[in-house]
């Protein structure tokens, strides 16, 4: 158990609805981190938090957003779904944003978009 | 573009036999390195990492990692495979160009071991 704790661990929505993914960070840890899993794009880094405020963004679609929130949890906002956006999604923490910081990872939201 | 590049996208090895998964990057300095392990359904898991110093990384699980610069190499290693290390598993580098401290990954290389 890496003590970060994402939820739901399954979602199957429909086309052109909205979700919320949430994650709970590892206490103490005020760095936060979005990753989409799938089978033909791989892991791929969404955004990144650090303690409320934006640190960093990679392949995030317009559709999708998150924030990080006062008690450090953070939310993953995806809009508008695609069927080409089911994929795992990935919630991840470390303690700050130094490089040689572990970044722990959640299990998982297994999103799917029928 | 900065990458991580995992060859091998399926592996086999016996269980007892040696085991080497090839991770390759291109970054022009040197990077922060990893190597994650993901059982299925689960996260994942990280095993060793390298930032600087001796370039034979001891990690969890009886892990090792080599840094080659030369060969802007990073292969995983274990001496000994045992049937509880079938898993994917992910090299990644930090991305220097992200002002924070996301990683980027490989693509995995999935591991079966035969008995």
């Amino acid at each position: 158990d890496s003590g970060v704790t994402q939820t739901p661990k399954h979602l199957i929505t429909a086309t052109g609805q909205r979700v919320t993914l949430r994650c709970s960070p590892r206490s103490g840890d005020l760095s936060v981190y979005w990753y989409q899993q799938s089978l033909d794009q791989g892991l791929q880094f969404l955004i990144q938090y650090y303690n409320g405020e934006e640190r960093a963004k990679g392949n995030i679609l317009e559709r999708f957003s998150a924030q990080q929130f006062p008690d450090l949890h953070s939310e993953l906002n995806l809009s508008s779904l695609e069927l080409g956006d089911s994929a795992l999604y990935f919630c991840a923490s470390s303690v700050s944003g130094v490089p040689g910081n572990t970044i722990y990872f959640g299990e998982g939201s297994w999103l799917t978009v029928v | 573009a900065q990458s991580v590049t995992q060859p091998d996208i399926h592996i086999t090895v016996s269980e007892g036999a040696s085991l080497e998964l090839r991770c390759n990057y291109s970054y022009g300095a040197t990077p922060y390195l990893f190597w994650y392990v993901q059982s299925p359904g689960q996260g994942l898991q990280l095993l060793l990492k390298y930032f600087s110093g001796d370039t034979l990384v001891q990690g969890i699980k009886g892990f090792e990692a080599e840094f080659k610069r030369s060969q802007s190499s990073f292969n995983l290693r274990k001496p000994s495979v045992h049937w509880s290390d079938a898993a994917e598993y992910f090299c990644a580098a930090k991305d220097l160009n992200q002002a924070g401290t996301a990683l980027i990954f490989g693509k995995g290389t999935t591991l079966s071991v035969s008995s």
